[in-house]
């Protein structure tokens, strides 16, 4: 699976969008990207996938660079709830697990 | 559905005694996956299985761990001995079928070895 870098914390105000980067620069054709979330004290928490095109959930978007060597996370209106540590991660559709590197520790300002 | 649970959620053990963790996954799901989260290494993956097959132990770190999963739903992580440096918080997730791409994880067991 390829190797992804996400910068190690970024702060964000409350009430505006936060935008995570992750570089991917490696990942093949087949390999998605996805982005979890882990709250502090809790397990981990699924939030978006995308392999080409852009995405949007009820929790983020997920903007893809047409080349897939790079992404961003956006959530559109942090709230302090989403104060966390966001994982990007790349691997084949196939694949079963995932590896989870060091994140990037969004912190919303009230 | 009451999600992924896991037992205990809080674990003090002393050294060189035997820890079993707890784990049932959500009813449905095919596949259970062992975590393990250190501040110095991270979330790493000690093992999972498919239909309650173990597929990939390579994360466990010795031959101190050892899992089982004995049905559909339920599965044991076991440390015997247990050392200081096994302290740690252990996560189960669980998920459908083979390229899912969500797993759903617990809320852990946050061990403490003395």
């Amino acid at each position: 699976d390829a190797k992804t870098t996400q910068p190690p914390s970024m702060d964000c105000a409350e009430g505006r969008a936060a935008n995570l980067p992750c570089n991917h620069s490696t990942i093949s054709g087949n390999e998605y990207v996805y982005w979890y979330r882990q709250i502090h004290s809790q397990g981990p928490q699924y939030i978006i996938h995308g392999l080409k095109n852009n995405e949007t959930n009820e929790m983020a978007s997920l903007i893809i660079t047409e080349d897939r060597k790079s992404s961003t996370l956006i959530l559109p209106h942090a709230t302090l709830r989403d104060t966390a540590v966001y994982y990007c991660i790349v691997r084949v559709n196939t694949g079963n697990q995932f590896y989870f590197g060091t994140g990037t520790s969004l912190t919303v300002i009230p | 559905d009451a999600g992924v649970i896991q037992s205990p959620r809080h674990e003090v053990t002393e050294m060189g005694q035997e820890v079993t963790l707890r784990c049932k996954p959500i009813s449905g799901h095919d596949y259970l996956f062992w975590y393990r989260q250190t501040m110095m290494r991270g979330l790493e993956l000690l093992i999972y299985f498919n239909n309650n097959v173990p597929i990939d132990d390579s994360g466990m770190p010795e031959d101190r761990f050892s899992a089982k999963m004995p049905n559909a739903s339920f599965s044991t992580l076991k440390i015997q001995p247990s050392e200081p440096r096994d302290s740690a918080v252990y996560f189960c997730a669980s998920s459908r079928r083979q390229g899912r791409h969500e797993q759903f994880f617990g809320p852990g067991t946050r061990l403490t070895v003395l």
